[in-house]
């Protein structure tokens, strides 16, 4: 079990730009979930994948946001057009079905 | 949709002493699951206890205990023998079959020496 990997660990953008976090989830596992945590907040929820399959996506999620999960391996969040308000910590979590969730150490975004 | 309140924003306790940490949540669903997670200044997630709802039997993990209660929908996290690194901020989740999941908003539970 090597764990739930997240690249990069922070990454610091200037407004409007583009950005993409990666996610190596635990390979056995079929689930892969991803959050938004601010300070003082409880993870909100964004998307999730079961499988290659984008099952739900967070009615809170502007169309900037894109997530993909090609052959039901690793994942990738992307967010175009960068504002103040996306910084926040990108957590990605995998999980078999009915499991427990693990968690990656997070992405920190900071939007200048 | 599923709710989860964590009405108790912060809490502290003196080392070695008991605390118990509340969590209510809403859901139209029967089959769940519920979570404890604890969040250090790391800000790294780790899981400190999981209750299937169809268990009656309330989940142990060493000095830590759930106290669940389906029909009120309460599922409160004690911690016994409260130690320096029990310090962190915990959340209780909640997770369906389907894989929503719903997070409360966290107690920031401070351990006094």
């Amino acid at each position: 079990d090597t764990g739930v990997s997240q690249d990069p660990r922070h990454k610091i953008t200037k407004r409007g730009q583009n950005v993409t976090f990666r996610c190596d989830p635990i390979s056995e596992h079929n689930r892969l979930y991803w959050y938004r945590q601010t300070l003082g907040q409880g993870p909100e929820f964004l998307t999730y994948f079961q499988n290659e399959a984008q099952l739900e996506k967070s009615r809170l999620l502007s169309d900037r946001f894109s997530a993909e999960r090609p052959k039901g391996s690793f994942s990738t969040l992307e967010i175009q057009r960068t504002e103040q308000g996306d910084s926040a910590m990108y957590l990605c979590a995998s999980s078999s079905v009915g499991e427990k969730l693990f968690f990656g150490s997070g992405t920190q975004l900071s939007v200048l | 949709a599923q709710t989860v309140t964590q009405s108790q924003p912060e809490m502290s306790v003196q080392e070695a002493e008991t605390v118990t940490l509340s969590c209510t949540y809403d859901t139209s669903e029967n089959n769940y699951y519920l979570f404890w997670y604890k969040q250090p200044p790391s800000r790294q997630m780790i899981l400190v206890i999981r209750q299937e709802a169809y268990k009656q039997q309330n989940a142990t993990e060493n000095r830590f205990s759930v106290n669940f209660q389906k029909a009120a929908k309460s599922f409160s996290l004690k911690i016994s023998d409260s130690q320096l690194g029990d310090t962190a901020m915990y959340f209780c989740a909640f997770y369906t079959n389907a894989g929503k999941s719903t997070f409360g908003d966290g107690t920031t539970l401070t351990v006094k020496p």
